[in-house]
């Protein structure tokens, strides 16, 4: 089992530029998860995905940031224009729901470090 | 959502058990307590969840109390690689709607 699958695992660019990671969860797994990490305010949660199906993206900063699920197989989180304050290392989960009301393990990627200079 | 409150940090001797508190006084009755923990610049790993009774597996046994206002995580030989900081965290939303959201964690430091 590969696990959860991040790239690129760390990306440098510039105030401007359009950033995309990219994310292939676990074969199986009906949950996907985009989460945001940085020292001041720790783990955030973006969005998760239900069946390749939006279903909370409140945590979603602000319009700059966009996130797809095209198919089981693969997500990305977008971030159009990017901007200095956008650094921090964001990680990709996936989970299947287990039987009755828990929601399984969630099973994270290795994360992809963004900085934007 | 129900909040949870954890120590920052703590410290304990490598072999012995490792206690690690989190209050969630404001828990409801279908929510689950989650635990996971990260490993200095990883993607955080799942220990254990419960609901009511005290649950056991290959790394960690979990502690609920009787009115679930209160957990602990056990781990019962802490080595240095468990040195992390340690999430505990109750499942946020309703049975369609999970979401998990990270507080802020109790950094465990195991000495030699």
């Amino acid at each position: 089992d590969a696990g959860v699958i991040q790239s690129p695992r760390h990306e440098v660019t510039e105030m401007g530029q359009e950033v995309t990671l990219r994310c292939k969860p676990i074969s199986g797994h009906d949950y996907l998860f985009w989460y945001r990490q940085t020292m001041m305010r720790g783990l955030e949660l973006l969005i998760y995905f239900n069946n390749n199906v939006p279903i909370d993206d409140s945590g979603m900063p602000e319009d700059r940031f966009s996130a797809k699920m095209p198919n089981a197989s693969f997500s990305t989180l977008k971030i159009q224009p990017s901007e200095p304050r956008d650094s921090a290392v964001y990680f990709c989960a996936s989970s299947l729901r287990t039987s009755g009301r828990a929601l399984g393990e969630l099973f994270f990627g290795e994360g992809s470090r963004l900085t934007v200079l | 959502d129900a909040k949870t409150t954890q120590p920052t940090s703590m410290d304990c001797a490598e072999g012995r058990a490792a206690n690690l508190p989190c209050n969630h006084s404001t828990i409801s009755g279908n929510e689950y307590v989650y635990w996971y923990r990260q490993i200095h610049s990883q993607g955080p790993q799942y220990i254990i969840h419960g609901l009511k009774n005290n649950e056991t597996n290959e790394m960690a046994s979990l502690i609920i109390t009787e009115d679930r206002k209160s957990s602990t995580l056990i781990l019962p030989h802490a080595t240095l690689r468990d040195t992390a900081v340690y999430y505990c965290i109750v499942r946020s939303g309703s049975y369609n709607t999970d979401k998990l959201i990270f507080g802020t964690g109790t950094r465990l430091q195991v000495f030699p």
